[in-house]
């Protein structure tokens, strides 16, 4: 079985621009999870997914970003308008509906480098 | 809220000893423990996880934990470190019906020849 996709694997881009991730979660899976990682803050859970829908947003820095899962094999993180501190490696992972007791599995990340 | 934490961001050992990486965690409730590993440019892969069975958990690539209610620890070890141990980890925790982790800082693991 294919693991957790991302796309793109690397993104630079300018102040100011839109920015979109993608992740395809493991099928069969019923939560996705969003995660930032920085030198600074670590491992930051954003959002997570149950059955498409958002159950915790908490975790998102603020109203520039906002996420989506359209359908059980797609989901976004956009980042509009972006800015430098939110370089960072982006992970997306999922596990299956048995929740905590189940494992997380990564995708490869994200590595935005926003100028 | 539950939270964990790692004693020591960078820990290096020779090639051959034993690893021991630390973690001790906070929860008001029973907790589920993990230990994940992550290699340069990688994602972060299951190394091991605890979930109130038995205490003595026993993972992939040789390593082990030991759920230490009455010091509030999971450290994690293995009797001989070889080269390809060289990674970050992390220890996580959550609480039983809660699907989200919490990670600690993490701790750098460098293996000496």
């Amino acid at each position: 079985d294919a693991g957790v996709i991302q796309s793109p694997r690397h993104e630079v881009t300018e102040m100011g621009q839109e920015v979109t991730l993608r992740c395809k979660p493991i099928s069969g899976h019923d939560y996705l999870f969003w995660y930032r990682q920085t030198m600074m803050r670590g491992l930051e859970l954003l959002i997570y997914f149950n059955n498409n829908v958002p159950i915790d947003d908490s975790g998102m820095p603020e109203d520039r970003f906002s996420a989506k899962m359209p359908n059980a094999s797609f989901s976004t993180l956009k980042i509009q308008p972006s800015e430098p501190r939110d370089s960072a490696v982006y992970f997306c992972a999922s596990s299956s509906a048995q929740g905590s007791t189940d494992t997380q599995y990564f995708g490869p990340g994200t590595r935005l480098t926003v100028l | 809220a539950q939270s964990v934490t790692q004693l020591g961001s960078h820990v290096s050992v020779s090639e051959g000893a034993l690893v021991l990486l630390r973690c001790n965690y906070s929860s008001s409730v029973p907790p589920y423990l993990f230990w994940y590993v992550q290699y340069p440019n990688q994602g972060l892969q299951l190394l091991l996880k605890y979930t109130s069975a038995a205490t003595l958990v026993k993972g992939i690539n040789g390593f082990e934990a030991e759920f230490k209610k009455s010091e509030t620890s999971f450290h994690l070890t293995k009797p001989s470190a070889h080269m390809s141990d060289a990674a970050e980890y992390f220890c996580a925790v959550s609480d039983y019906g809660n699907e989200k982790l919490t990670f600690g800082t993490g701790t750098r693991l460098t293996i000496i020849p």
